[in-house]
């Protein structure tokens, strides 16, 4: 099974809402990733977890949080966004030491 | 200048015939070259994976890496208007935890019927 699943698909939210995305690997993967994808632009990298332990934070405003609850889960909350943060976000996987990473379908975040 | 740098396209070609995609990079630490295909308001989907040098084939897809002018590239044979989609050159080098991946900018491709 090679299948990375998120939750929502979509997601609206105003400017003051707290939510939060899920995603979920089963394929024993230890490393997880949060990307922010942007029309036309390639996936941009927010957040590295390994073996559980957040190892990248790249410079991602703290309205976004990400936590992983164990080495299926991935979560990344969301607080007072503002409408550039509108796009799609992508959860992706793979072992701590291969290349390829897994990615999930996204979810497509609108910020009113 | 970019470490990855990929024609964005759009390739408009008809269906049946051979595409050819392309990738150039800088950083001679990359060992791990991916290729992705990305349909509209979906997430990327894993096409080809190869390690250091050479030719990969699966199916109708064939990848090439030539480490030493540190280039990509993936070729798709008897093209179908369903390969219409984006097409993503990511890489990255080996070790640490981080495997962060640097994507090309992507190449939009369609196959007219």
């Amino acid at each position: 099974d090679t299948e990375v699943t998120q939750t929502p698909k979509h997601l609206v939210m105003g400017m003051t809402n707290k939510k939060s995305l899920k995603c979920e690997q089963h394929m024993g993967h230890r490393a997880m990733y949060w990307y922010k994808q942007k029309a036309k632009k390639p996936p941009e990298l927010m957040f590295v977890y390994s073996y559980e332990k957040l190892s990248i934070n790249e410079s991602v405003p703290s309205r976004f949080s990400p936590e992983c609850p164990n080495s299926s889960l991935l979560n990344l909350h969301l607080h007072a966004l503002q409408p550039e943060d509108s796009a799609l976000y992508l959860c992706a996987s793979s072992q701590v030491r291969a290349g390829e990473q897994f990615f999930g379908p996204g979810t497509r975040l609108t910020v009113l | 200048q970019k470490e990855v740098e990929q024609d964005p396209g759009p390739l408009s070609v008809p269906e049946g015939a051979i595409v050819s995609l392309n990738c150039t990079y800088s950083n001679s630490a990359f060992q791990y070259f991916m290729w992705y295909r990305q349909y509209s308001r979906k997430g990327p989907e894993l096409l080809m994976y190869t390690y250091s040098s050479g030719n990969k084939e699966d199916g109708r897809f064939t990848a090439q890496v030539d480490k030493s002018s540190k280039y990509i590239s993936l070729f798709i044979r008897d093209s179908q208007p369903s390969d219409s989609a984006t097409y993503l050159c990511a890489m990255n080098s080996r070790g640490g935890a981080t495997n962060k991946l640097i994507f090309g900018t992507g190449t939009l491709l369609a196959v007219q019927p």
